[in-house]
C-alpha cells in the first residue's frame, strides 16, 4: 500500500502566520491526493480533493499544490479556528491511506 | 446537503461482532454514482479505512481487515452497514461513516471492546 508520510508533525505558529504542511507518498498518486482537517472530539472535514481543488465552503486561505509523490497544504494567514490536526489521504490506489497528521498549534 | 449518522452499541465484547448502521439523510444513497466508506481512528491516533460499499452493492475491504468485514448496503432504508467480527481491544475506536473518500463525514461512534 502506498504510505504517505506528512511532515512537520507538529507546527507552532501564530494567528496571522503562513502555515505550510508536506505530504509525501512512497510512490506516485499522481493527483489523486486529498486534505483534511480535525478538531478534537469533530469528524474530518474534507479542505482540498485532488491536490489543488477546494471543497465547497472552505475559505480561499486554503490552498493545495503538487502531484506525483509532493504535496503541499498552505494555509496563507492562519485564523484561530484553523488549529487542528491536518491528514492528507491519497485514493490512487486501494486501500486509500492517510498520512499520520501534523498539528498546527499555537 | 447530505448527511451521515452513525449508530448501534457503544460495547462490544472480545470475540464478538460490531455491528454499525449508518443513515443518509438529505438526498437518495442511490442518487449519482457515489461509493459509501467506512472508517475507523483509535484514540489519539490516525484514520484508516475499513472499507466501501456501491449502491450496486459491490465491496472493497482494507487488505487488512477484509477477513473480518462484511459493508453492506440497503437502499430502501437509506442505509448502509459494516460488521466487523472476531473484535478484539484493539478495535477499540471511533467508527465514521462517509460518503466516498470523506465529504462529507458522519460525526462518528465510539467502540469499546472489553468484557
Amino acid at each position: 500500500e502506498i504510505v504517505l508520510t506528512q511532515s512537520p508533525a507538529t507546527l507552532s505558529l501564530s494567528p496571522g502566520e503562513r502555515a505550510t504542511l508536506s505530504c509525501r507518498a512512497s510512490q506516485s498518486v499522481s493527483s489523486y491526493l486529498a486534505w483534511y482537517q480535525q478538531k478534537p472530539g469533530q469528524a474530518p472535514r474534507l479542505l482540498i480533493s485532488d491536490a489543488s481543488d477546494r471543497a465547497t465552503g472552505i475559505p480561499a486561505r486554503f490552498s493545495g499544490s503538487g502531484s506525483g509523490t509532493d504535496f503541499t497544504l498552505t494555509i496563507s494567514s492562519l485564523e484561530p479556528e484553523d488549529f487542528a490536526v491536518y491528514y492528507c489521504q491519497q485514493r490512487s490506489s486501494w486501500p486509500l491511506t492517510f498520512g499520520q497528521g501534523t498539528k498546527v498549534e499555537i | 446537503q447530505v448527511q451521515l449518522q452513525e449508530s448501534g452499541p457503544g460495547l462490544v465484547k472480545p470475540s464478538q461482532t460490531l455491528s454499525l448502521t449508518c443513515t443518509v439523510s438529505g438526498d437518495s444513497i442511490s442518487s449519482g454514482s457515489y461509493y459509501w466508506s467506512w472508517f475507523r481512528q483509535p484514540a489519539g491516533k490516525g484514520l484508516e479505512l475499513i472499507g466501501r460499499v456501491y449502491t450496486s452493492g459491490r465491496t472493497n475491504y482494507n487488505p487488512s481487515l477484509k477477513s473480518r468485514v462484511t459493508i453492506s448496503v440497503d437502499t430502501s432504508k437509506n442505509q448502509f452497514a459494516l460488521k466487523l467480527s472476531s473484535v478484539t481491544a484493539a478495535d477499540t475506536a471511533v467508527y465514521y461513516c462517509a460518503r466516498e473518500i470523506g465529504d462529507p463525514w458522519g460525526q462518528g461512534t465510539l467502540v469499546t471492546v472489553s468484557s
